[in-house]
């Protein structure tokens, strides 16, 4: 089974860097793509985009393009959002879902529990 | 590419069955079926339910039944029990490897 573990709630200044981290565990893992996806307080999923941590081919969506970036470890299978600089509108909680290998594979079948991020002066 | 279009909230008796609409452009769903629903209870992660429009991932209970006509997908709710009551979020592979998410229907048991 394919467990993601996000890391913990961050509280941070306007301006300040991140970078919050998702560990996944199990063998299927090396055949996945790692996801993240936004949740703005009240509001609904948004997709910001999804690495592959075996060669770290990166796609983003449109919106976050240049806002933030993903990266990966693959030899301890962790995959990384990174801001360099926040802003209060980047409070959110931040998802990061498994999504299986695969031409056909679009859907996310595991999740990780996510990180809330809080950005305050 | 907006956001796919979904009704705000959806409700039905214990029992009763209920159907949410996602509705999205024909880019938006192309000639895909990749179409997922996910479900999330308050201050959880989401939850797969239906994946590629109408398939249930192991230990989703038949209750929940997926569908997709032309540029609408839809998710029903079958003998609706109280657990049922969530937020629903429907989902599509957008092309040129982009994601869209729809905005959320908060489904309530009465």
């Amino acid at each position: 089974e394919v467990q993601l573990v996000q890391s913990g709630p961050e509280v941070k200044k306007p301006g300040e860097s991140l970078k919050i981290s998702c560990q996944g565990s199990g063998s299927s893992l090396r055949n996945s793509w790692i996801a993240w996806v936004r949740q703005m307080p009240g509001k609904g999923l948004e997709w910001m985009g999804m690495i592959y941590p075996a060669d770290s081919d990166t796609r983003y969506s449109p919106s976050f393009q240049g806002q933030v970036t993903i990266s990966a470890d693959k030899s301890i299978n962790t995959a990384y959002l990174h801001w360099s600089s926040l802003r209060a509108s980047d409070t959110a909680i931040y998802y990061c879902a498994r999504r299986p290998w695969g031409i056909a594979e679009w859907y996310f079948d595991y999740w990780g529990q996510g990180t809330l991020l809080s950005v305050s002066s | 590419q907006s956001a796919l279009t979904q009704p705000p909230s959806a409700s039905g008796s214990s029992g009763q069955s209920v159907t949410i609409s996602c509705a999205g452009t024909s880019s938006d769903f192309g000639d895909y079926d990749f179409v997922s629903w996910y479900q999330q209870h308050p201050g959880k992660a989401p939850k797969l339910i239906i994946y590629e429009v109408s398939k249930r991932p192991s230990g989703v209970p038949d209750r929940f039944s997926g569908s997709k006509s032309g540029n609408t997908a839809s998710l029903t709710v079958s003998g609706l029990q109280a657990e049922d009551e969530a937020d629903y979020y429907c989902c599509s592979y957008g092309g040129s490897t982009n994601v869209l998410f729809g905005g959320g229907t908060r489904v309530t048991v009465l």
